[in-house]
């Protein structure tokens, strides 16, 4: 049974840090991986996706990585910003029916 | 295009009533996905359907619950008999085909009394 799992479960940094939230699963046999962001009261917004093929994943300030081998994931944000701060969500595709499983996030915290 | 749209944002049953939610997926999207989060806990899978089917259920529980996805018309899950229990927000995920990339809506959020 795949585990997701997210440490640590909350982050404060002050603005303008580079930071590295982890992500690490227990079978490697996953077909890709997203990283969504979540605001509190709202939905989840994509943010990246990972085919298994790929090692990493840009889009503006966001990097996420992608070590299937060793069972983990990246998203690097640079130069962080208070609009930042949000709960960052893990979740992993194992192919039986593209069902994602989920960490329980990390909320992030930039300091103005 | 619109993105995946849910409704009620917000729902209020009390114990033993039926709630429905509604889950229309992004334009040319014809693969549904529910999911449940209960406070301080993870987004779990519930099930996943494409039009007028029911591919994959493991994740829902056995009673009271149902799901579908017609032809015409929004994906509906159905929960009957509520109970305090049932209170979380409910996520519906859209994607064009099998293993692309999922597309969330707002959520609703169902209240138990």
């Amino acid at each position: 049974k795949q585990e997701v799992t997210q440490i640590p479960a909350a982050l404060s940094v002050p603005e303008g840090e580079n930071l590295v939230l982890n992500c690490s699963f227990t079978d490697s046999a996953i077909y890709n991986l997203q990283w969504f962001r979540q605001d509190p009261g709202k939905g989840l917004t994509s943010l990246l996706l990972i085919q298994s093929s790929q090692r990493e994943q840009t889009s503006g300030r966001l990097n996420a990585s992608l070590d299937k081998s060793s069972g983990r994931s990246t998203l690097y944000i640079a130069a962080s910003q208070p609009g930042d701060s949000a709960t960052y969500l893990c979740a992993v595709d194992t192919g039986a029916n593209s069902k994602l499983t989920f960490g329980k996030g990390i909320t992030l915290s930039v300091r103005p | 295009n619109a993105g995946v749209m849910q409704n009620p944002r917000h729902l209020v049953r009390r114990r033993g009533q039926e709630a429905r939610l509604r889950c229309s997926p992004m334009k040319g999207h014809s693969h549904v996905y529910w999911y449940r989060q209960l406070p301080e806990e993870g987004l779990k899978f519930m099930v996943y359907l494409q039009k007028e089917n029911i591919i994959d259920e493991s994740g829902m529980p056995k009673e009271r619950f149902s799901a579908e996805f017609p032809k015409e018309g929004p994906s509906i899950l159905r929960i009957q008999q509520v109970v305090r229990g049932d209170s979380a927000a409910y996520f519906c995920a859209s994607s064009p085909g099998w293993g692309n990339e999922q597309y969330f809506g707002p959520g609703t959020r169902l209240t138990v009394t």
